[in-house]
């Protein structure tokens, strides 16, 4: 079965440091992969889609980048965090419906 | 634009009582439906999918949800709620402009009254 797997779980990092999120499926080949910001008291936003090794597709303008390095691996990343970057960020994968990640608690400080 | 409205930012039922929430979608073909649930602090979980056939979809936790394409609508229900079902609830649709994307409502928190 598929699983998808988020890292850290909880994250506190000051203003001004860069960030790295992970996210890794298993059990399923060249899924189409989605990094979701959720604010607090707010409804999900998509920051960026893949749908393979190296296409990234950015829905919003913001402080943050997206990359694939492998199929079932999907980054998100910054390079200097904003205190508007806190949030629940939330990794997915498709096949149709999207299958959510456990989600990683960014605050920024 | 393609859009998903959930009406209630918030409702509050008693335990046992019937639940009905709302989500109204603007589409302009056949829509892929869908209905999630997230837990506080939690991912979120789908709950149903309505892609053709029956309008009437079971799905998990006692769940069920009618399309009613006449109303463009997409309610989900359950007879008894539980405690558990307190949540976060969210209807959603895949994009026409690109099947890769899912267009979610803002969602409806469900609080459960003892």
């Amino acid at each position: 079965s598929q699983t998808i797997h988020q890292w850290p779980a909880t994250l506190v990092q000051p203003v001004g440091s860069p960030l790295s999120l992970e996210c890794t499926v298993e059990g399923t080949s060249n899924p189409n992969l989605y990094w979701y910001r959720q604010a607090a008291g707010r409804g999900l936003q998509l920051l960026f889609y893949s749908v393979g090794i190296g296409q990234i597709s950015s829905e919003v303008p913001q402080n943050l980048s997206a990359s694939r390095p492998q199929d079932r691996q999907f980054i998100l990343s910054s390079k200097k965090l904003l205190l508007s970057d806190s949030g629940f960020y939330l990794c997915a994968w498709s096949i149709g419906e999207q299958y959510f990640g456990p989600g990683t608690r960014l605050t920024v400080t | 634009a393609q859009s998903v409205t959930q009406p209630d930012i918030h409702i509050t039922v008693s335990e046992g009582a019937s639940l009905e929430l709302r989500c109204n979608y603007s589409y302009g073909a056949t829509p892929y439906l869908f209905w999630y649930v997230q837990s506080p602090g939690q991912g979120l979980q789908l709950l149903l999918k309505y892609f053709s056939g029956d309008t009437l979809v079971q799905g998990i936790k006692g769940f069920e949800a009618e399309f009613k394409r006449s109303q463009s609508s997409f309610n989900l229900r359950k007879p008894s709620v539980h405690w558990s079902d307190a949540a976060e609830y969210f209807c959603a649709v895949v994009s026409y402009s690109s099947a890769s994307k899912i267009i979610f409502g803002s969602g409806t928190r469900l609080s459960i009254r003892p």
